[in-house]
């Protein structure tokens, strides 16, 4: 059974589109998370809810919107995409904000053509 | 502003020979240091955790260790199936944020 899921796995779509990503876990932990990973591998945190609750915003352009509608889920929507956005975007869940470990999704692969 | 740094950049070691990961940080007060394995494709997954200096962690041929400012993950023997990218990642003791480092890219030849 999957700890974290994401869908779709893979995303091409054209400049100027509306897109979201779908993460799931069933691991019954509290804080969700999603870290985009650029073309150089480098993992960089964009968001995180603790119990359905914004609790990281990192420097991302307001063009991405997560939203969480319960524990367990935690999606991605981006407006007007654009060709920079074009990277590999995580999901990823640990039991509480502080101090644990993440388990980490399979990667959505976003290319923006 | 918290950093994380880890060397080399690339590894490539014959199987059997033991090797070490470094990853150097700089934090204000450390939380945690979290190490992960990421297989192409694939996304990160956990390793370790240590929380103070002095600490050690061990699970099959790695083992993790941690000072004031900088982890090492020490390879032993390792295999082909070892082969990834290994990264460090690590927690402020003032906030909730994570950062990783670059991470350390593994070939082991059979």
């Amino acid at each position: 059974d999957t700890a974290v899921s994401q869908t779709p796995k893979y995303l091409v779509t054209q400049m100027g589109n509306d897109k979201s990503i779908k993460c799931e876990q069933n691991l019954g932990h509290d804080t969700m998370y999603w870290y985009k990973q650029d073309s150089k591998k480098f993992l960089k945190i964009m968001f995180s809810y603790n119990n359905k609750e914004l609790i990281i915003n990192e420097t991302v352009p307001n063009r991405f919107s997560p939203k969480s509608p319960d524990k367990a889920h935690l999606n991605l929507h981006i407006n007007s995409l654009e060709l920079g956005d074009s990277a590999v975007y995580f999901c990823a869940s640990s039991q509480s904000p502080t101090g644990y470990e993440q388990y980490f999704g399979p990667g959505t692969r976003l290319t923006v053509t | 502003e918290d950093q994380v740094t880890q060397s080399p950049e690339a590894l490539r070691l014959q199987e059997g020979e033991s090797s070490s990961l470094n990853c150097s940080y700089t934090v204000s007060g450390l939380r945690g240091l979290f190490w992960y394995r990421q297989d192409p494709g694939k996304g990160p997954e956990f390793l370790f955790t240590l929380y103070s200096a002095g600490e050690e962690k061990e699970k099959e041929r790695l083992k993790a260790t941690l000072t004031k400012k900088e982890s090492f993950l020490h390879i032993t023997a390792p295999k082909p199936e070892d082969s990834a990218t290994y990264l460090c990642a690590v927690q402020a003791a003032y906030g909730q944020n994570f950062v990783f480092g670059p991470g350390t890219r593994l070939s082991v030849l059979p």
